[in-house]
């Protein structure tokens, strides 16, 4: 069965200071599909990245960074020098290839929480 | 408008009223999907939409009734609701349908209370 676990529930920083989000998955599929989505206080969740289970290059986009380690079944992703408007929940999320996007499954979230 | 568009924004009903939640993309998507966002809670998929046909029933219960007349626009009729049905219910979307690597837009949900 596929799972994700997002071990922490809230994360509060001080503006400028990097933060890393967890994600641990389990999957039996081979091919899978990774994701992480940003739910800003409007509501809307926003797509950040995705990853496929056989690319396991760390990707950068700006202040963003997330580390793909199959070994550890793990998709954790980094905030460098934060800012209030990173202040969110963000989602991690599995997409087995053989349930197709019927069964995109969600881990809890993680509130960040960033003072100024 | 553009993306996706959720109407109303919150909504406050009684156990035996009957209410209807509305959803619209502009993306041009195949796909849609009803999620529910309780607090402390995963999102919970609750039904798949593909063409217009639903493909994925996620065990709901039969007092959330989908509706989706086109691939633009999706329904969720709500009758005789409990309290613990109060929760943020999400819709997205997703081009080429609902395959895996398919990243999903959503829309800002509605703001359910049940009272």
């Amino acid at each position: 069965a596929q799972k994700v676990t997002q071990a922490q529930t809230e994360i509060s920083v001080v503006e400028k200071e990097d933060v890393t989000l967890d994600c641990v998955y389990e999957t039996r599929d081979t091919t899978y599909y990774l994701f992480w989505y940003k739910q800003p206080p409007s509501g809307e969740l926003v797509f950040l990245i995705r990853r496929n289970s056989f690319d396991e290059q760390n990707e950068i986009s700006g202040r963003y960074s997330w580390n793909f380690q199959k070994s550890t079944s793990s998709f954790n992703f980094t905030i460098t020098a934060s800012q209030v408007v990173d202040s969110a929940v963000y989602f991690c999320a599995l997409s087995e290839a053989k349930t197709g996007g019927f069964k995109t499954i969600f881990g809890a979230g993680t509130r960040l929480f960033v003072k100024a | 408008e553009t993306g996706v568009t959720q109407t109303p924004r919150h909504l406050v009903m009684g156990m035996t009223n009957k209410k209807s939640l509305k959803c619209e993309q502009h993306l041009g998507h195949n796909a849609m999907y009803w999620y529910k966002q309780s607090a402390k809670k995963p999102l919970e998929l609750m039904f798949v939409y593909n063409f217009k046909e639903q493909t994925e029933n996620n065990s709901v219960p039969s007092r959330f009734s989908p509706e989706c007349p086109n691939s633009s626009h999706l329904f969720l009729h709500l009758h005789t609701l409990q309290p613990e049905d109060s929760a943020l219910y999400l819709c997205a979307s997703s081009p080429l349908g609902p395959i895996s690597y398919n990243e999903q837009f959503f829309g800002p949900g509605t703001r359910l209370t049940v009272l």
